[in-house]
């Protein structure tokens, strides 16, 4: 079974600095979906960036991007020029897409709650 | 991509009885899921929905406890029965938008006492 791990339970970052967030996968799979999703403390479940398997290039998304390692089993976020906005939960998830293992479903890493800091 | 509008948004219920939790969408979907998501944790599938069929469970959640409807591919709902104190938590419901992208409804706050 396919599994996704945030190793950082909390982080912290200056305002206009960067931080990176940490996820790793197992899978057995070669062609799947990865997302960083964002938790507000207003419970909304936001859509960061999205990585396709296949894709070889990392995905950008104006402050967001990610670096995915995908033999390393590795997808991590970083967040350039850091907002007081940007402090939320964040979560990694995996889907697989084909096969039997295509149940739709997403899996998701325990989160990484990210405080910035003025 | 789609819009969920999920009711209630929060409620405190006594212990013992039901709540029943909505999420209509504006466009026709296959799939649509409900998580749960304990205070400070991460979410956890409870079921998947099909419409036509019965839901499919998770490990550890089973449909006398969580019963699940799928009318039609705009709507489902989510029942918390028999409730006590470790049932509180957010329920989210969430629907695969087009390109695999999932949209979340805006979460049901549950709190039992």
């Amino acid at each position: 079974a396919q599994t996704v791990t945030q190793s950082q339970p909390e982080m912290s970052v200056q305002e206009a600095e960067t931080v990176t967030l940490s996820c790793t996968y197992d899978t057995s799979e070669s062609d799947y979906y990865l997302f960083w999703y964002k938790q507000p403390p207003s419970r909304q479940m936001i859509l960061v960036i999205r990585q396709e398997a296949y894709k070889q290039q990392n995905a950008t998304e104006n402050r967001f991007s990610v670096n995915f390692q995908k033999a390393a089993k590795s997808f991590s976020l970083k967040i350039s020029d850091s907002q007081l906005g940007d402090a939320a939960m964040y979560f990694c998830a995996y889907r697989n897409i084909h096969g039997s293992g295509n149940t739709g479903k997403l899996i998701f890493g325990q989160g990484t709650t990210l405080q910035v800091k003025p | 991509s789609a819009v969920i509008s999920q009711k209630p948004s929060r409620d405190i219920c006594q212990r013992g009885t039901s709540l029943t939790i909505q999420c209509q969408v504006d466009s026709q979907v296959t799939m649509m899921f409900w998580y749960r998501q304990q205070p400070g944790q991460s979410l956890t599938l409870i079921a998947t929905a099909n419409q036509g069929s019965e839901a499919t469970y998770e490990s550890g959640f089973v449909i006398d406890k969580f019963p699940i409807s799928r009318p039609n591919l705009t709507f489902s709902t989510l029942t918390v029965s028999n409730m006590s104190p470790e049932d509180s938590s957010i329920y989210l419901c969430s629907v695969v938008d087009r390109d695999y992208g999932y949209t979340f409804g805006s979460g049901t706050r549950l709190t039992v006492v």
